[in-house]
């Protein structure tokens, strides 16, 4: 199975500040025969099920704001929150769909600092 | 406007057998990728299964051979057959489109199952 992992677990933001979120793949999730990364990034608030934010690793979901961008290729992911919004605060999953079983990273706890 | 409505949720006690179900509307269950997602209490995601279009089927190694996912064509319902539930089945169990991208689109509000005695 392929074992995503995300640091930091947890992060500390300011209002406006700059919010890093990586994500690793135990193995690539780069397919030869498209070239796209098989990777999801979701935003879960409390009591609410995930939301899609961005796919295919840096296409971002109609509706979510632009301060909200991924990157990153292979085995190695970053989302990032160009200028963080009280609203943002959430857990945040990376998830692999190139194969099956599907598997979500550990979740990253953002909060305001 | 696409919707899943989950139901079947509860207490039940190890050992026991819960089924969960996940109403589509908006789009039609069959011709999709559907899966199962559950997240214990205070914890992350975790896959739990998949029904492709084909009609084929997978399942996490914590739950092969207990849980079996199915659907209702004529119902447009996904549903989650559990036996021989556990205590560590304890989740919010939410059921989720995967869309022409493969990442989920659309969720379902979750349902709570507890396993306890």
């Amino acid at each position: 199975d392929f074992v995503m992992t995300q640091s930091p677990d947890s992060l500390a933001v300011s209002l406006g500040e700059r919010a890093t979120i990586n994500c690793k793949s135990s193995q690539s999730v780069l397919s030869r025969s498209n070239n796209k990364n098989y990777l999801t990034w979701y935003q879960q608030k409390p009591g609410q099920p995930p939301k899609l934010l961005i796919y295919w690793a840096s296409t971002r979901e109609s509706g979510v704001p632009d301060r909200f961008s991924g990157s990153g290729s292979g085995t190695d992911f970053t989302l990032t929150i160009s200028s963080l919004q009280a609203e943002d605060v959430a857990v945040y999953y990376c998830q692999q769909y190139y194969t099956t079983p599907r598997t979500f990273g550990q979740g990253t706890k953002l909060e305001i600092k | 406007e696409v919707q899943l409505v989950q139901s079947g949720g509860g207490l039940v006690q190890p050992g026991g057998s819960l089924r969960l179900s996940c109403a589509a509307s908006g789009f039609t269950v069959s011709t999709n990728y559907m899966s199962w997602v559950r997240q214990a209490p205070g914890k992350g995601l975790e896959w739990v299964s998949i029904i492709y279009n084909s009609g084929g089927t997978y399942y996490a190694d914590s739950v092969k051979g207990r849980f079996t996912i199915s659907r209702d064509n004529s119902k447009n319902t996904l549903y989650l057959q559990m036996n021989s539930l556990r205590v560590e089945d304890t989740a919010v169990y939410y059921c989720a489109r995967e869309g022409a991208s493969g990442s989920y689109v659309n969720w379902g509000q979750g349902t709570l199952v507890t396993v306890s005695s």
